[in-house]
């Protein structure tokens, strides 16, 4: 019974490179949130998504930061150019729907690092 | 400007004592309120949630109590194990198409148990 999977665990990049991050959600999950957390902070939201669709990309960086949920394969964020100040845990969530009774589950996060 | 705030950074409980952990929020819209557990190195876990329609929920020894005219809520954890080590998240939503994704987190407060 997986939970949400996320991968890399840990991803080192140097400034102006691309980082990808993937999310599988909990099986039977059509909902997947992205979240990110900087030090010493609350996790932060940063876009919604069901299958093949952008729900709610509010929280996102306009620029260099995108996402994906394609109908086949794993959820993607991509940041490209990373700075230092991408520096952070980003964590996936999944639910089996958007209601009230039905909370995130969230992965284990992936950490990345900008050197 | 934070909309959920957790003023205490950290709160160190004897076992088998109560634990307090309380949360502030200043916007009125919210109507959902789930606090989640975190580990290090792991991804927040759910614990226990709220409606605004209610002032209290119970799941074994952990219960919410929400304040709306104060605008707080707490969760007591009773009795305190040092299992519940870990640090509490506490998060608000506002109901928007039914999607209850776009959590608005705390900085967490920094629970000790000791034996």
């Amino acid at each position: 019974n997986a939970g949400v999977m996320q991968n890399p665990r840990h991803l080192v990049r140097r400034r102006g490179q691309e980082a990808r991050l993937r999310c599988s959600p909990m099986k039977g999950h059509s909902h997947v949130y992205w979240y990110r957390q900087l030090p010493e902070e609350g996790l932060k939201f940063m876009v919604y998504l069901q299958k093949e669709n952008i729900i709610d990309e509010s929280g996102m960086p306009k620029e260099r930061f995108s996402a994906e949920f394609p109908k086949e394969g794993p959820s993607i964020l991509r940041i490209q150019q990373v700075v230092r100040g991408d520096s952070a845990a980003y964590f996936c969530a999944s639910s089996p729907d958007n209601t009230a009774s039905s909370p995130l589950h969230f992965g284990n996060g992936t950490r990345l690092t900008v050197t | 400007d934070q909309q959920v705030k957790q003023n205490s950074p950290s709160l160190s409980v004897q076992e088998g004592r109560i634990s307090i952990l309380n949360c502030d929020y200043t916007n009125s819209m919210f109507d959902y309120f789930l606090w989640y557990k975190k580990y290090p190195a792991e991804g927040p876990t759910f614990l226990i949630s709220i409606s605004s329609i209610k002032d209290k929920n119970e799941d074994g020894r952990f219960t919410v109590f929400l304040n709306k005219s104060a605008k707080h809520l707490s969760l007591h954890i009773v009795p305190s194990q040092p299992g519940d080590s870990a640090v509490y998240f506490c998060a608000a939503s506002v109901e928007y198409g039914g999607s209850q994704g776009n959590l608005i987190f705390g900085k967490g407060t920094k629970l000790s148990v000791k034996p």
